[in-house]
């Protein structure tokens, strides 16, 4: 049992640049959570699933896509990435009691 | 507009001291409130999760309040340890089921 896994761990992209960020768990949760986190400030909603074949926005959406490919797997994309885009990619899963299990991160710098 | 503030930003005390951080929230309508710890570099541990209906839970040497009334909760880290620290953030989620994140308390146990 991994709980919540992420790949890759470290990224580095040159601005414009494309890339996925991979998450999968393996608690059959329904809904998965993807946030960014910067110095100084709390967690920020990018994305969420609330099931399988559902994607909804959240707190900061632009310049990212996902795909709930199954019910395991959650992916983030970034088309084009910017400077400001630099920031650690935490995946989550919610449990039946909307108890939150965090992967251990994907840090992405963009140059 | 939820907002949950952590304060202070960060804390050093010596080993063997009791110790609470402050979490503090506007909006009393919230579904749950939940406490992480996050090592450096690493993801975030579910530390505690108390329902909207309750007031405390307890994990060791780990206790964690809720007041909604005064839109405040508190976690209460017994007989310190150096492995104790870490950053600790509170989150509170609203009746859309998101969860709302403070900055966090960075704490420090010296040995």
């Amino acid at each position: 049992n991994a709980g919540v896994t992420q790949t890759p761990k470290f990224q580095v992209l040159k601005t414009g640049q494309s890339m996925t960020l991979q998450c999968a768990q393996d608690m059959n949760h329904n809904s998965m959570y993807w946030y960014r986190q910067d110095p100084g400030m709390g967690l920020r909603l990018i994305y969420y699933s609330a099931s399988e074949g559902t994607t909804d926005k959240g707190e900061v959406p632009n310049g990212y896509n996902v795909s709930r490919l199954n019910k395991r797997e959650f992916s983030l994309r970034l088309e084009s990435a910017a400077p400001s885009q630099t920031s650690v990619y935490f995946c989550a899963s919610i449990g039946r009691v909307y108890e939150q299990y965090f992967g251990p991160g994907t840090r992405l710098t963009v140059t | 507009k939820q907002e949950v503030t952590q304060i202070p930003a960060a804390l050093s005390v010596p080993e063997g001291e009791n110790l609470v951080l402050n979490c503090s929230f506007t909006d009393s309508a919230i579904y749950n409130l939940q406490w992480f710890r996050q090592d450096p570099g690493k993801g975030l541990t579910s530390l505690l999760l108390i329902q909207s209906s309750q007031r405390e839970q307890t994990s060791g040497r780990l206790n964690a309040s809720l007041d909604k009334s005064s839109g405040r909760s508190t976690l209460y880290i017994a007989a310190s340890q150096p492995g104790d620290s870490a950053t600790y953030l509170c989150a509170v989620m609203d009746s859309n089921y998101q969860l709302i994140w403070g900055a966090g308390t960075k704490l420090i146990i010296k040995p």
